[in-house]
């Protein structure tokens, strides 16, 4: 009864440094979606993915990249991580069904030095 | 494009009185609208949607929502808050069949003994 499982929890980065945040879902959802928390802001959307082998760009797309590896799994990366990244990035998953709602993984704490 | 505001920031209430917190959205269409909650350190937990029908929605945990389109409003509501409520809130509003999530920037809930 996993739901959204994101990797890792917490981590520590040197700007410039490159990393990935991995996502999986076991509830066969088509729809995935990676945001960002930061305080009084609530969750910004980065980047989402409407099915597998496809992508977009959310609101806040600029410093990210993404791969919908398949129907499960949706990773975003950072290539060259920037103080203004550090933040608690959420991953989460939809269904194709009208009245599901978007189910959301615990968060990747990630503070850029 | 639809936005949500919650204008409180923070809210304290004393154990066993009642809570309403405030949520307004902008959005053209008829609305699909969520109230999240957030307790400290996980992820988003959805408390209760309205997508359609009767305007007061009935969640999880004792909570209660009001959708008011003449108001633009979705206000959440509880007749008896417990210690466990202390966490942050956000309210977000769907677009289509709720793919698309904007969030508010949360009201943070502290519970006084």
């Amino acid at each position: 009864n996993a739901g959204v499982t994101q990797t890792p929890k917490f981590q520590v980065l040197k700007t410039g440094q490159s990393m990935t945040l991995q996502c999986a879902q076991d509830m066969n959802h088509n729809s995935m979606y990676w945001y960002r928390q930061d305080p009084g802001m609530g969750l910004r959307l980065i980047y989402y993915s409407a099915s597998e082998g496809t992508t977009d760009k959310g609101e806040v797309p600029n410093g990210y990249n993404v791969s919908r590896l398949n129907k499960r799994e949706f990773s975003l990366r950072l290539e060259s991580a920037a103080p203004s990244q550090t933040s608690v990035y959420f991953c989460a998953s939809h269904g194709d069904r009208v009245n599901q709602p978007q189910h959301f993984g615990d968060g990747t704490r990630l503070s850029i030095l | 494009a639809q936005s949500v505001t919650q204008p409180d920031i923070h809210i304290t209430v004393s154990e066993g009185a009642s809570l309403e917190l405030r949520c307004n959205y902008s959005y053209g269409a008829t609305p699909y609208l969520f109230w999240y909650v957030q307790s400290p350190g996980q992820g988003l937990q959805l408390l209760l949607k309205y997508f359609s029908g009767d305007t007061l929605v009935q969640g999880i945990k004792g909570f209660e929502a009001e959708f008011k389109r003449s108001q633009s409003s979705f206000n959440l509501r509880k007749p008896s808050v417990h210690w466990s409520d202390a966490a942050e809130y956000f309210c977000a509003v769907g677009a289509g069949a709720g793919n698309m999530l904007t969030f508010g920037g949360g009201t943070r809930l502290m519970v006084k003994p």
